[in-house]
């Protein structure tokens, strides 16, 4: 059983840039979460999704962030027009949710970490 | 609302000894989860111990248990014959059981295990 996986693991952009990040739960994972984390801060969280449906959004993604989970498998996160307070690591979660087993424990992937110049 | 406190930044304990890491909450929730999670340096986040509110009994993972005082809302972790590979940070996150998915993070305690 692997684990959950994000890619890439570092992005370097420039402002103004897009970018578009990957995350692949743990297989039969049903939920798939998004947070962020600002260096010697706990992570925030930023959207969730049971299957493909995205059912909670937090204030902190702003018009410019976009996520999408279309099969109800691998997740994108997108940012449109970079900006420099958009430097931070990116993690993707996934629990079993409604599939059984510890549902309410959220399993992390390795982070995207972003540089905006 | 959800909220977490981790009120040391730092702690340090000597390989072999016990550390214990303090963590209060805050919520109207009646039924929620507690959890610890660690985080090594330039390593992804790994779930330490989880605790079901419900529950009177303290979680215990091997070396890992918890002090769950509900009505003083605070979830202190302590580490025992503590090893070179438990320095990382750690941080205490909340969960509602009542639709909420998101976990909530306190700011984490980084801990120095000194050989």
């Amino acid at each position: 059983d692997t684990g959950v996986s994000q890619d890439p693991r570092h992005k370097i952009t420039k402002r103004g840039q897009n970018v578009t990040f990957r995350c692949d739960p743990i297989s039969e994972h049903n939920r798939l979460y998004w947070y962020r984390q600002t260096l010697g801060q706990g992570p925030e969280f930023l959207t969730y999704f049971q299957n493909e449906a995205q059912l909670e959004k937090s204030r902190l993604l702003s018009d410019r962030f976009s996520a999408e989970r279309p099969k109800g498998s691998f997740s994108t996160l997108e940012i449109q027009r970079t900006e420099q307070g958009d430097s931070a690591m990116y993690l993707c979660a996934s629990s079993p949710g409604l599939a059984g087993g510890r549902a309410d424990t959220q399993y992390f992937g390795p982070g995207t970490r972003l540089t905006v110049l | 609302a959800q909220t977490v406190t981790q009120s040391q930044p730092e702690m340090s304990v000597q390989e072999a000894e016990t550390v214990t890491l303090s963590c209060t909450y805050d919520t109207s929730e009646s039924d929620y989860y507690l959890f610890w999670y660690k985080q090594p340096p330039s390593r992804q986040m790994i779930l330490v111990i989880r605790q079901e509110a419900y529950k009177q009994q303290n979680a215990t993972e091997n070396r890992f248990s918890v002090n769950f005082q509900k009505a003083a809302k605070s979830f202190s972790l302590k580490i025992s014959d503590s090893q070179l590979g438990d320095a990382a940070m750690y941080f205490c996150a909340s969960k509602s059981n009542f639709g909420n998915e998101k976990l909530t993070f306190g700011t984490g305690t980084r801990l120095t295990i000194i050989p």
